[in-house]
This record gives C-alpha cells, sequence and structure tokens, in this order.
C-alpha cells in the first residue's frame, strides 16, 4: 500500500534564510507526489506536483520540489523563507492504479523575523 | 466562484446522535472525497466517489456513510456519533480521477462529540 511519511512535526527558520520540508514515500509503481499548505482556520492549497520528467518541480508562491527517486523522496523547499509561509505543510502520495490520495501526517513550519 | 461548500463549520454532538455533514461543489467536478484531521495524525480518508452513484471507502470508513445522488453534492452521514469521531473534517474535489489532477478543498467543519 502506499504511503508518505514527514519526518518532522516543527521546522524553524528565520525569515530570508532558505527552508526545506522533508517527505518520503513508499508506492509499489510510479508516484504521483503533491504538496499541499494549509493556513490557519482554512483548507488544504494545492502547492506542486510531481508526475513524471524533470526531478525538480516548481511551485506557487516561490515553492519548489526535488523528486529524487533512489532516496524515495520529494522534498520541499523555498530558497528565501518568508514570515507568511508560516504554515502546516502537508506531502500526498498517490498511485497510477488508484483512486486514493495519501496524505502525510504534516509540518508546521514557523518562519521567525 | 463558490468552489468546495461545507456546512456547518462547527458542530457540537451528543454521544449516540447522528447528523449529516453537507459538502458541495459548483465547478461540475467528477470525484469527491471527505477526509478528517486529526493532531499527530494528518489527513485521513474516510470515503471517496468517483462519480455520481459511485461510492468506495477509504482508510477510516467505520462509522461514516456516504452517497453521491448527484454530481454536486456528497453529504457525510454519522449514524451514532462517538467521542473517537471528534475532529475537523474536509471535503475535497477534483475535476477528474486523473492520477495528476489537484484537490480543492473546503474550509472544514469542526466536531466535537461528549
Amino acid at each position: 500500500a502506499q504511503s508518505v511519511a514527514q519526518p518532522e512535526d516543527q521546522v524553524n527558520v528565520a525569515e530570508g534564510n532558505p527552508l526545506t520540508v522533508k517527505c518520503t514515500y513508499s508506492v509499489s509503481g510510479n508516484p504521483y507526489l503533491f504538496w499541499y499548505v494549509q493556513y490557519p482556520n482554512r483548507g488544504l492549497q494545492f502547492l506542486l506536483k510531481y508526475i513524471t520528467g524533470d526531478n525538480l518541480v516548481k511551485g506557487s508562491y516561490g515553492f519548489e520540489a526535488e523528486f529524487n527517486k533512489s532516496q524515495t523522496s520529494f522534498h520541499l523547499k523555498k530558497p528565501s523563507a518568508l514570515v507568511s509561509d508560516s504554515a502546516l505543510y502537508f506531502c500526498a502520495v498517490r498511485e497510477y492504479n488508484t483512486d486514493k490520495l495519501i496524505f502525510g501526517t504534516g509540518t508546521r513550519l514557523q518562519v521567525f523575523p | 466562484n463558490a468552489g468546495v461548500t461545507q456546512t456547518p463549520k462547527f458542530q457540537v454532538l451528543k454521544t449516540g446522535q447522528s447528523m449529516t455533514l453537507q459538502c458541495a461543489q459548483d465547478m461540475n467536478h467528477e470525484y469527491m472525497s471527505w477526509y478528517r484531521q486529526d493532531p499527530g495524525m494528518g489527513l485521513r480518508l474516510i470515503h471517496y466517489s468517483v462519480g455520481a452513484g459511485i461510492t468506495d471507502q477509504g482508510e477510516v470508513p467505520n462509522g461514516y456513510n456516504v452517497s453521491r445522488s448527484t454530481t454536486e453534492d456528497f453529504p457525510l452521514r454519522l449514524l451514532s456519533a462517538a467521542p473517537s469521531q471528534t475532529s475537523v473534517y474536509f471535503c475535497a474535489s477534483s475535476y477528474s480521477t486523473a492520477v495528476n489532477e489537484k484537490l480543492f478543498f473546503g474550509s472544514g467543519t469542526q466536531l466535537s462529540v461528549l
């Protein structure tokens, strides 16, 4: 069965510094990977996705993610963090032959001024 | 555009009561789903539907029923509420069931079962 792990409950970073939010996945076939963000008291919003092609995927709000097949990882990155990036971030995975999108447990990103 | 609309936003139930969480989307989306969000557990899929008249179970379906009589609506029914069902519930939809489709989420229903 497909699964995704987010090993860090919280990531703290100073404004202007680069940030990384980690995600690893497990699927039996080709993975389809997504990142979503949740701001306080809101539903989740789509950030970016990896289907095939370039291992570096660019998304909304200056975020990007790097797909690494050998390490089964899909880490979310941003070169320069903003205080407004503080939110809860979810990684999700889907297998080709299923209709289910499975989410990780989430990582809270805190960006300090 | 309304997008995905969930009602109510907040609800308090007593153990054993039943209720229905409403979800409606106005984007003509084929796929709809229900998730629950709990601290430390992330989002877990309860039920989903790939089209009108078709529903299937997710990761945690016990205690919940769904139906999809129209493309627009996907209500979630709690038959006999239990304290373990205290959670935040999100409805989500996508245009199709293709693997690369992104989900659109409602703003959530916060449910407390006493």
